[in-house]
């Protein structure tokens, strides 16, 4: 399967324990996004890589959080010292460049997300 | 602030039934509008909308985009009980050379048989 993969698809941790999620996107995809889902919530953006470079970061990623994605080829996110308001749905998804520079954007893949639950 | 707001929040059909979800926004630098189903698992593409008036169909689904009025809508004609789902509206918006998509919360469609 070449989709956009995570893992891990589930998490169960303590409060104030750190977690680490990984996201690998379609080989040939230069763009990988972060987001968050909550129950009856749509996904909300947290951070955005072009190849290796985050370069869009939402408000509402606090310090706690943070995301890499060395050479751009698969991405981390980890949550330090995670709090229970943490807990949601965290998707990854990956899209091709647009087809022509100023053109419009592509359609995102999105992994089948990992759903972290803190107790 | 960019904005996305999708209505009705949620919806119960009966099967065979059509159906209309909208969505609507206020944003800067738009490019392009996407709509996607998600069942209980991850969003799924439907449509990329990108210039007004021209409608996109998929068998029983199609979608339209107003950018004057800054709204779409999704269509789905003689709905069946697997059309039932979220559909997820997002805008994508031009950011120095980033496109970054903003969600709106989503119509929960139930379709009973």
């Amino acid at each position: 399967d070449t989709g956009v993969s995570q893992d891990p698809r589930h998490k169960i941790t303590k409060r104030g324990q750190n977690v680490t999620f990984r996201c690998d996107p379609i080989s040939e995809h230069n763009r990988l996004y972060w987001y968050r889902q909550t129950l009856g919530q749509g996904p909300e953006f947290l951070t955005y890589f072009q190849n290796e470079a985050q370069l869009e970061k939402s408000r509402l990623l606090s310090d706690r959080f943070s995301a890499e994605r060395p050479k751009g080829s698969f991405s981390t996110l980890e949550i330090q010292r995670t709090e229970q308001g943490d807990s949601a749905m965290y998707l990854c998804a990956s899209s091709s460049p647009p087809w022509t520079s100023g053109g419009p954007s592509r359609e995102l893949f999105f992994g089948e997300g990992s759903r972290l639950t803190v107790l | 602030e960019d904005k996305v707001v999708q209505s009705p929040l949620s919806l119960v059909v009966h099967e065979g039934d059509t159906v209309t979800l909208n969505c609507s926004y206020e944003v800067t630098n738009f490019r392009s509008l996407l709509w996607y189903k998600q069942e209980k698992k991850a969003p799924t593409f439907l449509f990329m909308l990108t210039s007004s008036g021209i409608e996109k169909k998929s068998g029983r689904l199609s979608s339209i985009l107003d950018k004057k009025e800054l709204f779409s809508i999704l269509n789905i004609t003689a709905t069946q009980t697997g059309d039932s789902a979220i559909y997820l509206c997002a805008v994508v918006v031009a950011s120095g050379g980033s496109y970054i998509p903003t969600f709106g919360r989503g119509t929960s469609l139930i379709v009973h048989p």
